[in-house]
């Protein structure tokens, strides 16, 4: 959805490395959130951030990291700690004022290791 | 943990056929949301509810919020090659800034 930029779209990654994706919102959201979606599968909760400088971890943290420095930006490492990190990557946000809100989604990014 | 099971995981129907997912919550749910993953998309915000036993429509769309509100459906009437993708419901998680999505169910539909 539009004010939500994930990059790269694609990424290739060799066994281990660290690799970093993208996360950017020019919604002014409060909240931000990484997913991993395995094919076929729902989505399940890497980290979340509800304010600078803060977040917690989802269902499925080890392996990852993130970071909140700035409100517009929650950038995701997947680590080589991560032992099956191929898989598609979504970003989002929400506004937190209104209980409820949407969750915005980016157009994702697909990580695959080589 | 709270946990948002959906029904069924698959489901192929003929154009025309009407389609139906439902929704289930181990909790009561303040509100529940509907998202839609076209293949090799991201999910899309269909549709939010939030009173007990709300129906609300949007064309072939009929979404359902039972009257406990720990469940929910969502039922296409006709459906068309344009409908095929995941449909996944979403409720409040106990913090409520995060959303638990349920598995999703995949729809294909046959021309």
């Amino acid at each position: 959805d539009g004010g939500i930029t994930q990059s790269p779209k694609y990424l290739f990654r060799k066994e281990g490395q660290n690799v970093t994706l993208s996360c950017e919102q020019n919604l002014n959201h409060d909240a931000m959130y990484w997913y991993r979606q395995d094919p076929g599968q729902g989505l399940r909760l890497i980290y979340y951030s509800q304010i600078v400088n803060d977040f917690q971890k989802g269902d499925i943290a080890e392996g990852y990291s993130v970071s909140r420095e700035k409100k517009e930006s929650f950038p995701l490492t997947v680590t080589s700690a991560q032992k099956n990190p191929t898989a598609f990557y979504l970003c989002a946000s929400k506004n937190l004022g209104a209980a409820g809100n949407t969750i915005y989604f980016g157009e994702g990014s697909w990580l695959t290791v080589v | 943990g709270q946990q948002v099971m959906q029904i069924p995981q698959y489901q192929h129907v003929q154009e025309g056929e009407d389609f139906t997912t439902y929704c289930n919550s181990s909790t009561t749910l303040s509100n529940i949301q509907w998202y839609k993953q076209r293949p090799g998309g991201h999910p899309v915000f269909l549709i939010q509810l939030v009173k007990s036993g709300e129906v609300k429509k949007q064309k072939r769309l009929t979404f359902q919020f039972g009257e406990a509100k720990k469940n929910s459906s969502l039922h296409i009437t006709a459906t068309q090659t344009t409908d095929v993708g995941t449909y996944f419901c979403a409720g409040p998680g106990t913090s409520g800034s995060r959303l638990t999505f349920g598995e999703g169910t995949q729809l294909t539909v046959n021309p």
